[in-house]
C-alpha cells in the first residue's frame, strides 16, 4: 500500500489567496483526520469524517477554513483566504482497524 | 487542547545508551498510542498500550502504562542514532469519541 499520500508537499503563497491542500487516504479506512502542526501549538485536531461524513470540526480555527471528502479516496482542505497565522504544517490522516493512525508527509504551507 | 504531555521537552544520549521519554495526561482513556516523527516527515505510529495492560514491548520499544497515575513512559533500549527523532504519545478517550489527542513531545537526540 502506498500509504498516505499529500499534496503539495510545500505552498509558498501571498495573503489572500486560495490554498488547496489534498489527501488520498488508505484504501479501505473509514476515517479521515486533518491535523495542523506548530511550534508552539503542537498537534491540533482540525476535522474529522467517517465514510466521507464530516463529524467533527470544532478544531477547525475559522470560517476560512473548509474541508470536503467527496469520496472514500480523497479529501481536500480549504483556506480562503488565507493569511500569515496559518502557516503550519497541515497533517492529513487516516484510522487503521487498531485505531491508529497512519499520517502522509504532511503539506508545509507558508503564507507572506 | 492538549491531553497528553511528554517529559522531557528534550533529551541528548549516546548511542547504545537508553532513553525514557514520560507521558501524561488528564481524562480517563481506551489507550494510549506513541508515535515518531523524524525530522521534516510524517508521524509515525509506534505502539498502542490499552487501558487494561500494564506493559508492551515491541522490539527494543517497552511501554508502560499506570492508570491510577495516568501515565505512560517509553522506553528505547540500546539507542541508534537514526533513533534520532521526537516522540509523541497521544491519547485515545474510546468511547464513541474518535479523536487522537497529541502531546507536544520529546525531541530525542542520539549522538554516535
Amino acid at each position: 500500500d502506498a500509504g498516505v499520500i499529500q499534496s503539495p508537499r510545500h505552498e509558498v503563497t501571498e495573503m489572500g489567496q486560495e490554498v488547496t491542500l489534498r489527501c488520498k487516504p488508505i484504501s479501505g479506512h473509514d476515517y479521515l483526520f486533518w491535523y495542523r502542526q506548530t511550534m508552539m501549538r503542537g498537534l491540533e485536531l482540525l476535522i474529522y469524517f467517517n465514510n466521507n461524513v464530516p463529524i467533527d470540526d470544532s478544531g477547525m480555527p475559522e470560517d476560512r477554513f473548509s474541508a470536503k471528502m467527496p469520496n472514500a479516496s480523497f479529501s481536500t482542505l480549504k483556506i480562503q483566504p488565507s493569511e500569515p497565522r496559518d502557516s503550519a504544517v497541515y497533517f492529513c490522516a487516516s484510522r487503521g482497524k487498531a485505531r491508529e493512525l497512519f499520517f502522509g508527509e504532511g503539506s508545509r504551507l507558508t503564507v507572506l | 487542547s492538549q491531553q497528553g504531555e511528554e517529559d522531557p521537552q528534550a533529551l541528548s544520549i549516546q548511542e547504545g545508551e537508553n532513553a525514557t521519554m514520560n507521558c501524561s495526561y488528564k481524562t480517563s482513556i481506551n489507550n494510549l498510542q506513541w508515535y515518531r516523527q523524524n525530522s521534516g516527515r510524517g508521524l509515525v505510529h509506534l505502539i498502542l498500550i490499552r487501558s487494561n495492560e500494564r506493559e508492551k514491548h515491541s522490539g527494543r520499544l517497552r511501554v508502560t502504562l499506570d492508570t491510577s497515575k495516568k501515565s505512560s513512559s517509553l522506553l528505547i533500549t540500546a539507542s541508534r542514532a537514526a533513533d534520532t527523532a521526537s516522540y509523541f504519545c497521544a491519547t485515545d478517550p474510546g468511547a464513541g469519541s474518535y479523536q487522537l489527542t497529541f502531546g507536544k513531545g520529546t525531541k530525542l537526540s542520539v549522538i554516535p
